[in-house]
């Protein structure tokens, strides 16, 4: 699977737009680009996920550049409880049974 | 309500016995896995099964065992051959390969402590 790069930790303020960034030059085609995001002490919870097309749904959206070397996880109107760490993860659905290979992460820190 | 459980949230065991942490899931899906996650880390596959009375290893299996014998369940035993057990241990199911989306559902987590 793709290794991703990801900012360590971003902030945002409430209510505004927050933007999460990942490279992902070494992608492949049958690569999927998956988000999830994990609040302290619980398990991740599965945001959105795309194949080259921009992806909407009632939590985030998804946008992948055109060569499919990098996206952006936007959520349009940051809350507190979206303080988490978000991980990128480029998944090939038939590697492993499909298993998720997490990195660090960005820490997210949504302000008042 | 559907969902992933694990139990016990919290577990505490002594050097040198077995333990087994429980993951049961409702929503009839073919494929379960188990995670380790270390502080400060991303999550590393223990095991995943596809299918009942199938599973097979992952990144780090020694010191882990694991069976499949309901759809439903997918407890792991952490072993006394386990270098270093105490982590964050979770759990998650998919609709499995035969589906395209197949999006993993993840449990609260156990977090097991040895001392």
């Amino acid at each position: 699977d793709a290794k991703t790069t990801q900012p360590p930790s971003m902030d945002c303020a409430e209510g505004r737009a927050a933007n999460l960034p990942c490279n992902h030059s070494t992608i492949s085609g049958n690569e999927y680009v998956y988000w999830y995001r994990q609040i302290h002490s619980q398990g991740p919870q599965y945001i959105i996920h795309g194949l080259k097309n921009n992806e909407t749904n009632e939590m985030a959206s998804l946008i992948i550049t055109e060569d499919r070397k990098s996206s952006t996880l936007i959520l349009p109107h940051a809350t507190l409880r979206d303080t988490a760490v978000y991980y990128c993860i480029v998944r090939a659905l038939y590697n492993q049974g499909g298993k998720l290979i997490f990195g660090q992460g960005t820490e997210l820190s949504v302000k008042p | 309500d559907g969902g992933i459980t694990q139990s016990p949230k919290y577990l505490f065991r002594k050097e040198g016995q077995n333990v087994t942490l429980s993951c049961e899931q409702n929503l009839n899906h073919d494929a379960m896995y188990w995670y380790r996650q270390d502080p400060g880390q991303g999550l590393r596959l223990i095991y995943y099964s596809q299918i009942v009375n199938d599973f097979q290893k992952g990144d780090i299996a020694e010191g882990y065992s694991v069976s499949r014998e309901k759809k439903e369940s997918f407890p792991l035993t952490v072993t006394s051959a386990q270098k270093n057990p105490t982590a964050f241990y979770l759990c998650a199911s998919s609709m499995g390969l035969s589906s395209s989306y197949n999006e993993q559902f993840f449990g609260p987590g156990t977090r097991l402590t040895v001392l």
